[in-house]
C-alpha cells in the first residue's frame, strides 16, 4: 500500500461545484501539503498543516480551503470550481526529524474542470 | 520575488551518456537544495538533495554540484539509462518548515 494515498485519481467536474480532494498517509507524519501542479510548471504550495490544529496558507490558496481531519488526513476543497483550477493535485507529507529525503509525494489526483 | 528556475526543458541524451540538468535559484538564504524526479503518472521521487554550506554531494549514479557564487545547482547522471527518462525538478526548502518550492522542470529523454 501507498505511504501518501490521493483519492480519486482522476476527476471531471463542471464549473460551479464543489469537489473535495482527499489524501491519508501511514507515515505518522505530523506534517502535511497540498501543491498544485500546471502544465511545464512544478508544483505551487496551497495550503499546509504541521498538525491538526493548525491549517496554514501557502502561495497559491484563494479559491481553495482544507480540513485537518485526523494527523492522517489532509482534504483540500475546491468550492466552486473554475476551469483555470484543471491541474495535476499532490498531497505531500514530511516530519522535519526525517530531513527533507522523508518528504513523501503522493501519486496525483488530476483535476479537469470544464 | 523569490524563484527557482531551470535553463532547459528538454534534454535528449543517448543511452550510457552522462547527463547534466541544470537549475538556477535566487534565495540565497533557503538551507537545502533537492532534486526530483517525476515519472509519468507519479508524485515527485526524492533523489539527492545537497545542504547550502556544501559544494558537491555524490549519491549512485548521480551528483549533485551547488555553486553558490552564481545560485547555480545541477544534476549530473552517470551512464543515463532508459529508466532515467522522466522530468527532473529542482526545490529549496524552506527553514520555515519544510515548504519547497520548485522549479519548471526539464525533461529527459534517454534515446536507445
Amino acid at each position: 500500500d501507498a505511504d501518501v494515498t490521493q483519492t480519486p485519481r482522476n476527476r471531471i467536474t463542471k464549473t460551479g461545484k464543489r469537489i473535495m480532494l482527499e489524501c491519508s498517509q501511514t507515515k505518522g507524519h505530523d506534517r502535511m501539503y497540498w501543491y498544485r501542479q500546471d502544465p511545464g510548471l512544478g508544483l505551487r504550495l496551497i495550503y499546509y498543516s504541521f498538525d491538526v490544529k493548525d491549517i496554514n496558507k501557502g502561495e497559491i490558496s484563494d479559491g481553495y480551503s482544507v480540513s485537518r481531519q485526523a494527523q492522517a488526513k489532509f482534504s483540500l476543497s475546491l468550492e466552486s470550481a473554475i476551469p483555470n483550477q484543471t491541474a495535476l493535485y499532490f498531497c505531500a507529507t514530511s516530519d522535519p526529524r526525517q530531513g527533507i529525503s522523508g518528504y513523501t509525494f503522493g501519486s496525483g489526483t488530476r483535476l479537469t474542470v470544464v | 520575488g523569490e524563484s527557482v528556475g531551470l535553463h532547459l526543458p528538454t534534454l535528449s541524451v543517448q543511452e550510457g551518456d552522462n547527463s547534466i540538468i541544470n537549475c538556477a535559484y535566487s534565495n540565497s538564504a533557503s538551507d537545502y537544495f533537492i532534486w526530483y524526479k517525476q515519472e509519468s503518472g507519479k508524485g515527485p521521487q526524492f533523489i539527492i538533495d545537497i545542504r547550502s554550506n556544501m559544494d558537491k554531494r555524490q549519491g549512485q549514479r548521480v551528483t549533485v554540484l551547488l555553486n553558490k557564487t552564481v545560485k547555480h545547482l545541477s544534476l549530473q547522471i552517470a551512464a543515463t539509462q532508459p529508466g532515467d527518462s522522466a522530468v527532473y525538478f529542482c526545490a529549496e526548502n524552506n527553514n520555515a518548515g519544510n515548504m519547497l518550492t520548485f522549479g519548471g522542470g526539464t525533461r529527459l529523454m534517454v534515446k536507445p
